[in-house]
């Protein structure tokens, strides 16, 4: 069975610091990995989607690196604003691929 | 693009009381989903259509749940009858083709608390 660990499960920065965040997981047969962002009260929105045969994937100011036989991902973010503070989520597809895993995510605040 | 909608956006019901949560996912998406999460558990899938077929219900946790999908523009999630360990926030989602790795849209969630 799937399981996805995110470390930290919360993180507090100064405004303007790069920043990176974690994922592992146990099973490396994955179709794709996706790193989501979550607001208070709303719903997730996806922010980087890494096919298995990729390396990583960049969107802004967000790199998201992908270590399939590590079970590893990385989320970094640059130069980070207080408009990031959020909690963001990892999740892996397995065999069949539409079934998502998902981590617990990570809380991040980024103070002004 | 409206995103995938959901309603209520906050239920409040007595234990025992049938719930239903509706959800319309984003035109031309073929694959809807239907999540709960907890503090607990975090997000849990409960069940996947695909062309409004279900595909794979093995998440949902009773029988007390049921979910239906009539049309590719509609969803419901129906509990009957509730219990308060349904407490929960149950979002809908929906993607193209997920067989090639869409990225997923969320509703808002609706939250639901079972008194």
């Amino acid at each position: 069975k799937q399981e996805v660990t995110q470390i930290p499960a919360a993180l507090s920065v100064p405004e303007g610091e790069n920043l990176v965040l974690n994922c592992s997981f146990t099973d490396s047969a994955i179709y794709n990995l996706q790193w989501f962002r979550q607001d208070p009260g709303k719903g997730l929105t996806s922010l980087l989607l890494i096919q298995s045969s990729q390396r990583e994937q960049t969107s802004g100011r967000l790199n998201a690196s992908l270590d399939k036989s590590s079970g590893r991902s990385t989320l970094y973010i640059a130069a980070s604003q207080p408009g990031d503070s959020a909690t963001y989520l990892c999740a892996v597809s397995g065999g069949s691929n539409y079934k998502l895993t998902f981590g617990k995510g990570t809380l991040l605040t980024v103070n002004p | 693009d409206a995103g995938v909608i959901q309603s209520p956006r906050h239920e409040v019901t007595e234990m025992g009381q049938e719930v239903t949560l509706r959800c319309k996912p984003i035109s031309g998406h073929n694959s809807l989903f239907w999540y709960r999460q907890t503090m607990m558990r975090g997000l849990e899938l409960l069940i996947y259509f695909n062309n409004n077929v279900p595909i794979d219900d093995s998440g949902m946790p009773e029988d007390r749940f049921s979910a239906k999908m009539p049309n590719a523009s509609f969803s419901t999630l129906k509990i009957q009858p509730s219990e308060p360990r349904d407490s929960a926030v149950y979002f809908c989602a929906s993607s193209t083709r997920q067989g090639e790795g869409s990225p997923l849209h969320f509703g808002n969630g609706t939250r639901l608390t079972v008194t």
